[in-house]
């Protein structure tokens, strides 16, 4: 079966500092990968994803990810981190045999210093 | 930009009662989806519907749950029999492709007392 890990419950960084979260995931071969994020109150929104290709990929608000075979990760970078980054970050995957049945990972409580 | 909306935001029912959840997804798109969030823990998928059926489902997907596309704009969710554990938000989803980014609305919190 497969399976989405996210190591860090909490990560806290100061506002223009680097941010790296990471994800691993579990499945039989290379699955669809996503990240999303979620502030306070709100839905979930997507910051990029990974098909096929290259494997850094490019998302919305200045975010990363890079795709690693080798170590089944999906890690998500900001290189200067804004108060607004403040959220809940989701790694999720999606089975290439699926019918869209997301699987998400427990999710990544952001908190941004002054 | 064209979004998924959910109605209503908020839920608070009794427990053994009826509740329907609605959702609009994107007009294009063809493949639709909930899940749920119970508080402090993951997303869960409940189920997929494409072409006027379930196409999966999970295990919290039992006989109390039903879905339903009564035209060609509303998807909906409904519990028959609300216990307190279905306590939570559900997010409804739609995609024009199964393989694709899902687009999420904003989620419906239900409080089952």
């Amino acid at each position: 079966a497969q399976s989405v890990t996210q190591p860090d419950i909490h990560i806290t960084v100061s506002e223009g500092a680097s941010l790296e979260l990471r994800c691993n995931y579990s499945y039989g071969a290379t699955p669809y990968l996503f990240w999303y994020v979620q502030s306070p109150g709100q839905g979930l929104q997507l910051l990029l994803k990974y098909f096929s290709g290259d494997t850094l990929v490019q998302g919305i608000k200045g975010f990363e990810a890079e795709f690693k075979r080798s170590q089944s990760s999906f890690n998500l970078r900001k290189p200067s981190v804004h108060w607004s980054d403040a959220a809940e970050y989701f790694c999720a995957l999606v089975p290439t045999d699926s019918w869209g049945k997301f699987q998400f990972g427990a999710g990544t409580q952001v908190v941004v210093t002054p | 930009e064209p979004e998924v909306t959910q109605t209503p935001s908020h839920q608070v029912t009794q427990m053994g009662q009826e509740v329907i959840l609605r959702c609009v997804p994107i007009s294009n798109h063809l493949y639709f989806y909930w899940y749920r969030q119970i508080l402090g823990q993951k997303v869960e998928f409940l189920v997929s519907f494409y072409n006027n059926e379930i196409s999966e489902k999970s295990e919290i997907f039992d006989d109390q749950f039903s879905v339903e596309r009564p035209d060609g704009s509303n998807f909906t969710l409904k519990i028959r029999s609300t216990k307190l554990e279905d306590s939570a938000m559900y997010f409804c989803a739609s995609t024009f492709d199964r393989t694709a980014a899902q687009y999420f609305g904003p989620g419906t919190r239900l409080l089952v007392l």
